[in-house]
């Protein structure tokens, strides 16, 4: 199992500006992912983050408005750029290995955007 | 691609009863996991159940229980004797299986469940 923490927990934002979530996980594993949860919605992929390669983005999502890090295989960082009221939404991080039969998330990070 | 859908938003229950939520899916893969994970106030994810696709054994977890049908495609989850606890959103969720980097997750929409005491 993995346990994962994220920073911040909760933040408010001006439009316009830019907020760096980071993830933190207790083991090294591979693949992190990062998933937005819009108001009331279910969890939509942002991207996939493997250690040492570029981050792979999913149909919607460009590395200019969610540019990621992953320094080493126990963090990563999801900046959201150029904020507008739209991207209030829960960012979540989670990990998971070929190995492991699930993926295991972190507590997320509530984002409003004023 | 693959979908999840979960046509129930929203789903009531009295304390101790037993309720089902609906889950189907489309896929062209004939192996894969599926998953259920609670979400509460708290926001933070919890799986509640897994199923990998190749096993025809329903998978049970204490109080919960799916009925997985492969051919029609529909994976829904009991939970039996309701708790207050149990309370929460419920995602649905498809991962494909044994192919390099493709551990990403594709949720169903989601259905609020209410325990009435």
């Amino acid at each position: 199992s993995a346990v994962i923490s994220q920073k911040p927990s909760r933040d408010i934002c001006q439009r316009g500006t830019s907020l760096t979530i980071q993830c933190q996980v207790d083991s090294q594993v591979t693949m992190m992912f990062w998933y937005r949860q819009q108001p009331g919605q279910s969890l939509t992929l942002i991207a996939t983050a493997n250690q040492g390669s570029e981050a792979t983005y999913e149909s919607g999502f460009v590395i200019d408005k969610f540019p990621i890090s992953r320094p080493n295989l126990t963090f990563s960082t999801l900046t959201v750029s150029n904020m507008s009221p739209e991207d209030s939404s829960i960012y979540l991080c989670s990990v998971g290995e070929d190995s492991y039969n699930e993926q295991f998330f972190g507590p997320g990070t509530r984002l409003t955007v004023l | 691609a693959q979908t999840v859908t979960q046509s129930q938003p929203e789903m009531s229950v009295q304390e101790a009863e037993t309720v089902t939520l609906s889950c189907t899916y489309d896929t062209s893969e004939s192996d894969y996991y599926l998953f259920w994970y609670k979400q509460p106030p708290s926001r933070q994810m919890i799986l509640v159940i897994r199923q990998e696709a190749y096993k025809q054994q329903n998978a049970t977890e204490n109080r919960f229980s799916v009925n997985f049908q492969k051919a029609a495609k529909s994976f829904s989850l009991k939970i039996s004797d309701s708790q207050l606890g149990d309370a929460a959103m419920y995602f649905c969720a498809y991962r494909a299986w044994g192919i390099q980097g493709a551990q990403k997750l594709v949720f169903g929409q989601g259905t609020r469940l209410t325990i009435n005491p």
